[in-house]
């Protein structure tokens, strides 16, 4: 079974703070993924990256940044993280095989609170 | 008007009941379509792909409709565990142009 692990579940920090969010997978995926999800408003893309070193922009990218060094592993970093990036956010990977109708593998999501 | 609109619900239906959800999406380009299922506080799964011809999975029928650009969910013989927020998900054409909608929260009740 696809495993999409999120670093943690639940993150407090301040205002202003350097954030990362780490995601790893374990079924070597091309494609990964980072979303936020807030009530009203579904599942907004951040960011994409359909191969090591390479990444592309989603609908909202302002604020964030990401990394993919290795093929497993996909960063999302909140530079100076403020109020409302308070959000969930997603991991999900895919394979790149049958193109966008690749199904998503979702991690289980960390809460980040920005105070 | 947005790109893929659901009723947000509740839907409460009683166990054994059969429940549809409608999903529209106003990009007639939209190529591909999946319903997904996200328990409360968890992450969304795939539920199943939409296809033109209609697609059934044990007790879910998901439906497709070009013309009128809605897809549907139909679940017959309700149970506790469908309980659930069912997402709808439209792709109009590579990875970032995969939408989702706010969802449709179904409560079964005993």
């Amino acid at each position: 079974d696809v495993k999409v692990t999120q670093s943690s579940r639940y993150l407090v920090k301040r205002t202003g703070e350097k954030v990362f969010l780490e995601c790893v997978q374990d079924m070597d995926h091309e494609n990964m993924f980072w979303y936020r999800q807030d009530p009203g408003l579904g599942l907004r893309l951040i960011y994409f990256s359909y191969d090591v070193k390479m990444k592309e922009k989603g609908d909202i990218p302002e604020g964030y940044s990401v990394s993919r060094e290795k093929k497993e592993r996909f960063s999302l970093i909140l530079e100076s993280a403020s109020t409302n990036q308070t959000s969930m956010y997603l991991c999900a990977s895919s394979f790149q095989g049958a193109g966008i109708d690749e199904k998503l593998f979702f991690g289980s999501g960390t809460q980040l609170s920005v105070l | 008007r947005k790109e893929v609109e659901q009723d947000p619900g509740p839907f409460n239906v009683p166990e054994g009941a059969t429940v549809a959800f409608n999903c529209t999406y106003s990009n007639s380009a939209s190529q591909s379509f999946f319903w997904y299922r996200q328990d409360c506080r968890k992450e969304p799964k795939l539920l199943m792909s939409v296809y033109s011809s209609g697609n059934e999975d044990g007790r879910f029928t998901a439906q497709l409709n070009r013309a009128s650009q809605y897809i549907s969910l139909l679940i017959r013989d309700s149970k506790l565990s469908d309980s659930a927020t069912y997402l709808c998900v439209v792709n109009t054409g590579g990875y970032q142009k995969v939408t989702f909608g706010t969802g449709t929260k179904l409560q079964v009740i005993p």
